[in-house]
């Protein structure tokens, strides 16, 4: 079993729907990440959170640390949120990160 | 600021042939990574250097792969001899604390 696991694999939506992306992991974290990775490989970094509930615009993400879960939520979802979201785990004090297989996310007009 | 750059883009060649990719991290971030990702699978650490010193290369398979950060700021990371299964996207990161800063990534195809 991985370490992080995702789901939905993929996920397709109509533009305008809200959307929900899972992440539970099996370890104990320091710090759970977000991250959005559009075809050509490169990555941004979404969110950073070890506790609670993170907003920026239309996305929320929120984390239950006792549950070991995280979901990521995309409000008003527009065809350019089309991507993969990755979520990672960082542990201890290296910082590397363990990530999921991603979500892809396709969102039609 | 330039974030973290990698080069090259994509880079197709035959097997057996060597390989090597370039990545400059953001300045003054001591934590440099390289990850490779292979299609539909999220990334793994080949390996994490803190300033010049690999800390962290288990992942990372010495017969044909093998990675410089002199100096601790830009690093290098080779392939000699390819093969076709190293044929995936190799992503370098550097960060200060636990948050990382992705390159866009180097998509190697191997025929």
């Amino acid at each position: 079993k991985n370490e992080v696991e995702q789901s939905p694999q993929n996920l397709t939506a109509q533009e305008g729907e809200f959307i929900t992306i899972n992440c539970s992991y099996s370890v104990g974290i320091s710090a759970l990440h977000w991250l959005q990775q559009h075809p050509g490989g490169g990555i941004v970094s979404l969110f950073m959170l070890s506790s609670g509930k993170k907003k920026h615009g239309r996305l929320i993400a929120t984390i239950n640390i006792q549950e070991k879960h995280s979901s990521l939520h995309i409000t008003a979802s527009h065809p350019r949120d089309s991507a993969v979201y990755i979520c990672a785990v960082s542990r201890g004090s290296n910082y590397k990160l363990t990530f999921g297989k991603g979500t892809l996310l396709t969102v039609n007009p | 600021e330039a974030g973290v750059v990698q080069s090259p883009r994509y880079k197709i060649i035959e097997k057996k042939q060597p390989v090597a990719f370039w990545c400059n991290p953001i300045s003054g971030h001591n934590t440099l990574y390289w990850y490779r990702q292979n299609l539909g699978q999220g990334p793994e650490l080949l390996i994490r250097y803190e300033n010049e010193e690999a800390v962290d290369d288990s992942q990372l398979p010495k017969d044909r792969f093998s990675a410089e950060r002199l100096k601790g700021v830009d690093s290098t990371l080779k392939i000699q001899p390819a093969e076709l299964g190293d044929s995936a996207v190799y992503l370098c990161a550097s960060s200060l604390d636990q948050h990382h800063t992705f390159g866009s990534g180097t998509r190697l195809t191997v025929v």
